[in-house]
């Protein structure tokens, strides 16, 4: 079957350290993968894409991977803030669809 | 400035009532979404549209029916509510040319809740 798999735990870490988040999938061939962040109660808010050819891409504080052979992106935080603090969605777009699949999130937490 | 805009934000309501959330965009974009997302789960699409005229049934069976009649508008209904219902409903659009090109921009969600 078609998944989206991201650490359903917390993501705890210390301000300034560099948060990394992790999504897995199977079955999926992605033209593209995204993430966006969502504070509760929210939408969520797009942040990054990367193509099925890139291997990174980077915006600010922000760095993404994507390796088509793993299947996973790895969505890095760098200097991290308390106001990074909310739950980050991975999501897929499967070559020649019009959907886009989200990941249930991980939820991170940044400390003071 | 918010250019995708959803009414209500929050509704309480009791079984078996009728109900339409809004959803309304300002960019122009054919392409139209709803979500359905419960606490701490990942979205699931139960409605899409590629333009006016436009409808289709997303991946997650709904009860809800939704109409395309102007650009801007996507709205979606639930004839009768139930308390299976219950849930934040999100609504996006997508710019782009291709089928699949581009970022979604999403509303700020309608927490229903069927009593």
């Amino acid at each position: 079957s078609q998944k989206i798999e991201q650490n359903s735990e917390a993501l705890n870490i210390q301000e300034g350290k560099t948060a990394t988040l992790t999504c897995n999938y199977t079955n999926y061939s992605p033209a593209y993968l995204q993430w966006y962040r969502q504070d509760p109660g929210r939408g969520p808010v797009f942040l990054l894409l990367i193509r099925e050819n890139e291997k990174e891409k980077r915006k600010e504080r922000l760095k993404v991977t994507f390796d088509t052979t793993l299947k996973q992106s790895l969505f890095h935080i760098t200097a991290s803030q308390p106001a990074d603090s909310a739950t980050y969605l991975c999501a897929l777009v499967p070559n020649g669809g019009f959907k886009t699949i989200f990941g249930a999130g991980t939820r991170l937490f940044v400390k003071a | 400035e918010a250019d995708i805009y959803q009414t209500p934000r929050y509704l309480v309501i009791g079984t078996g009532k009728k109900i339409t959330l809004e959803c309304s965009q300002t960019m122009g974009h054919d392409k139209m979404y709803w979500y359905q997302q419960d606490p701490g789960m990942e979205l699931h699409l139960i409605h899409y549209s590629y333009g006016v005229n436009s409808t289709e049934k997303g991946d997650l069976s709904s009860e809800s029916t939704v109409s395309r009649i102007r650009t801007e508008h996507f709205p979606l209904t639930l004839e009768s509510a139930r308390p299976s219902h219950t849930s934040q409903y999100l609504c996006a659009t997508r710019g782009g040319a291709g089928l699949g090109s581009g970022e979604l921009f999403f509303g700020e969600g309608s927490r229903l809740t069927v009593l």
